[in-house]
């Protein structure tokens, strides 16, 4: 059964607290995106990875950055975290189209929802 | 710069009825769209359509694609309480990367 779990669905930090975010997906999937979600702003992408320490800005990068050391694990990081970054992140994996994978969809993780004080 | 617009932003009916969902896009080297349903979780996929004029269907619900005038559109027959739920429609474009929508929150009263 497909599965991506994150390491935490709630968290609470501090202001100028460095906040990791822990994705992992049990598909050998290539691609990994971080996405926050906002009332009244839909999903916004982060950052994404097509592989293995490869990684591309999404829309809001800023204040944001990203691992990819192993396939399965992708890791958001926030240096310093801001009340602005108070939200719901969710991760997803998906295949790279193209493999003969046909209709093939962004699997997504439960989601984390960090408040930061 | 890309973006894709869902409307109405919400919607409220009574079981039995019928809605229609929009969603517009603007984006560079389209691939797809998929809709998505999001009540308190992570969204479930509902359909990709890469097509135009292909009805895709499970069930009471039901899409399909215009790449002409740029726009999809979801329907929900015979509405039920437990269709109640945003619905994402996002654009995926040829370096896999999602744009979504702000969503559409549909509200089925009994």
């Amino acid at each position: 059964d497909v599965k991506v779990t994150q390491s935490s669905r709630y968290l609470v930090k501090r202001t100028g607290e460095k906040v990791f975010l822990e994705c992992v997906q049990d598909m050998d999937h290539e691609n990994m995106f971080w996405y926050r979600q906002d009332p009244g702003l839909g999903l916004r992408l982060i950052y994404f990875s097509y592989d293995v320490k490869m990684k591309e800005k999404g829309d809001i990068p800023e204040g944001y950055s990203v691992s990819r050391e192993k396939k399965e694990r992708f890791s958001l990081i926030l240096e310093s975290a801001s009340t602005n970054q108070t939200s719901m992140y969710l991760c997803a994996s998906s295949f790279p189209q193209g493999l003969g994978q046909g209709d093939y969809e962004q699997y997504f993780g439960p989601g984390t929802r960090l408040t930061v004080t | 710069e890309d973006k894709v617009v869902q409307s109405p932003l919400s919607l409220v009916v009574h079981e039995g009825d019928t809605v229609t969902l929009n969603c517009s896009y603007e984006v560079t080297n389209f691939r797809s769209l998929l809709w998505y349903k999001q009540e308190k979780k992570a969204p479930t996929f509902l359909f990709m359509l890469t097509s135009s004029g292909i009805e895709k269907k499970s069930g009471r619900l039901s899409s399909i694609l215009d790449k002409k005038e740029l726009f999809s559109i979801l329907n929900i027959t015979a509405t039920q309480t437990g269709d109640s739920a945003v619905y994402l429609c996002a654009v995926e474009d040829n370096t896999d990367k999602l744009i979504f929508g702000t969503g559409t929150r549909l509200q089925v009263f009994p």
